[in-house]
């Protein structure tokens, strides 16, 4: 199975600045026919669901507000919240879907500073 | 949009089965692949197989090979998942998912449904 590996673990940052994450696949997962990256990132707040934000790695889901992007390709990913607000604390979760099974990273927990 | 919806929290004892439903409204049912995912208490999310009710194929992680069932009733538009052998690892809260564009490749997850708290314990 494909590991996927999310740092930091957690990260507290001030309103209004920008947070990070990264995400590590233990394989490509850039199929080379289309160019496309297999990769999501999620949002979980307590007590819900995940709500998808980004597939193919850098495509925002529908609704999904700007601030919100996603970079990278081949094993190395990036989640980018450019200006954090108070309802984006939550934990944030990269997931593959180039191999079965689909599987998630750890989860990133973001706080306000 | 399509909207999941689940059925309620279940308490079983070690060695026995838990259903869970979830049913799909907004879409057509038939089009869709359902996956199941759990996430156990304080952890990480965890894919258990997915389901595509058109065409009835089903696939099952490997992990639980011999012990889910995923159905589907494609008059109510309702997904089903039975895991048997329960024990208390199991305590998890079960979601379904629908499987955002298949053809084109992409099982990322766009819609969730709210999820089925599944208790282990005698």
């Amino acid at each position: 199975d494909l590991v996927m590996t999310q740092s930091p673990d957690s990260l507290a940052v001030s309103l209004g600045a920008r947070a990070t994450i990264n995400c590590k696949s233990s394989q490509s997962v850039l199929y080379n026919s289309n160019n496309k990256n297999y990769l999501a990132w999620y949002q979980q707040k307590p007590g819900q669901p995940p709500k998808l934000l980004i597939y193919w790695a850098s495509t925002r889901d529908s609704g999904v507000p700007d601030r919100f992007s996603g970079s990278g390709s081949g094993t190395d990913f990036t989640l980018t919240i450019s200006s954090l607000q108070a309802e984006d604390v939550a934990v944030y979760y990269c997931q593959q879907y180039f191999g079965t099974p689909p599987t998630f990273g750890q989860g990133t927990k973001v706080e306000i500073k | 949009q399509v909207q999941l919806e689940q059925s309620g929290a279940e308490v079983k004892k070690p060695g026995s089965s838990v259903k869970v439903s979830c049913r799909a409204s907004g879409g057509s049912f038939s089009n869709y692949s359902i996956s199941w995912v759990r996430q156990a208490p304080g952890q990480g999310l965890e894919w258990m197989g997915r389901i595509i009710p058109m065409h009835i194929i089903v696939n099952y992680a490997q992990k639980f090979q011999g012990r889910v069932t995923f159905t589907a009733d494609r008059s109510t538009s309702t997904a089903y998942m039975e895991l048997s052998s329960l024990r208390s690892e199991d305590t998890a809260v079960y979601y379904c998912a629908r499987d955002r564009d298949p053809p084109r490749g992409d099982y990322s997850f766009d819609s969730w449904g709210q999820g089925t708290l599944v208790t282990v314990s005698s």
